[in-house]
């Protein structure tokens, strides 16, 4: 099974701040995915990347997989980019379905 | 096109009780999944399926858990006998192919009292 950490747990941040959010695994995977779960509590998908960079808008995902680790970066931050942020791997040997971090609580405080 | 729904999306059960919790999937997406979120928690896998297939069901927690999609389409997932410990956010996604990015339906809260 892969064991999904991610850091920080919670991250308060002023309004205009760049932001950054750790994720590592433990076992090879095809893609890693970056989830957003709203306070009103729906999940949207925001990244699946299996190598490199990609950029949506303020959000930028990198991966390395030879270190099996991932960030999620947001440049100027904004309020309603307050959310938990999830990032989630496949378990390895096989299986598909997702296994997930705990989430990072992000606050952005104007 | 519409994303994935779930119905119901509120259910409050007595103990003892037998529920379906239904996922319609986006239309054409092959592999829809099933998941379990705590309330404070991350979601946690239980089955997925591959057209009608049910691929891994690994992460069902016992036995009074099971899941269909007899026509590859919607899937319903039904919970006998529901214990207080099932209550939570059960959350279904799809996609358009195995390893592709899932989209998430809004979840069904169950409730058991």
């Amino acid at each position: 099974k892969n064991e999904v950490e991610q850091s920080p747990q919670n991250l308060t941040a002023q309004e205009g701040e760049f932001i950054t959010i750790n994720c590592s695994y433990s076992v090879g995977i095809s893609a890693l995915h970056w989830l957003q779960q709203h306070p009103g509590g729906g999940i949207v998908s925001l990244f699946m990347l299996s190598s490199g960079k990609k950029k949506h808008g303020r959000l930028i995902a990198t991966i390395n997989i030879q270190e099996k680790h991932s960030s999620l970066h947001i440049t100027a931050s904004h309020p309603r980019d307050s959310a938990v942020y999830i990032c989630a791997a496949p378990p390895g040997g096989g299986a598909d379905g997702l296994t997930f971090g705990k989430g990072t609580h992000l606050i952005i405080q104007p | 096109g519409a994303g994935v729904s779930q119905s119901p999306r509120y259910k409050v059960t007595k103990r003892g009780q037998d529920v379906a919790l239904r996922c319609d999937p986006i239309s054409g997406h092959v592999s829809l999944y099933w998941y379990r979120q705590a309330l404070g928690q991350g979601p946690e896998f239980l089955t997925y399926f591959n057209y009608e297939a049910q691929q891994d069901k690994s992460g069902l927690p016992n036995d009074r858990f099971s899941a269909e999609r007899p026509e590859g389409s919607i899937s319903t997932l039904t919970i006998q006998r529901t214990e207080q410990r099932d209550s939570a956010m059960y959350r279904c996604a799809s996609s358009l192919r195995i390893y592709n990015e899932q989209f998430f339906g809004p979840g069904t809260r169950l409730t058991v009292l």
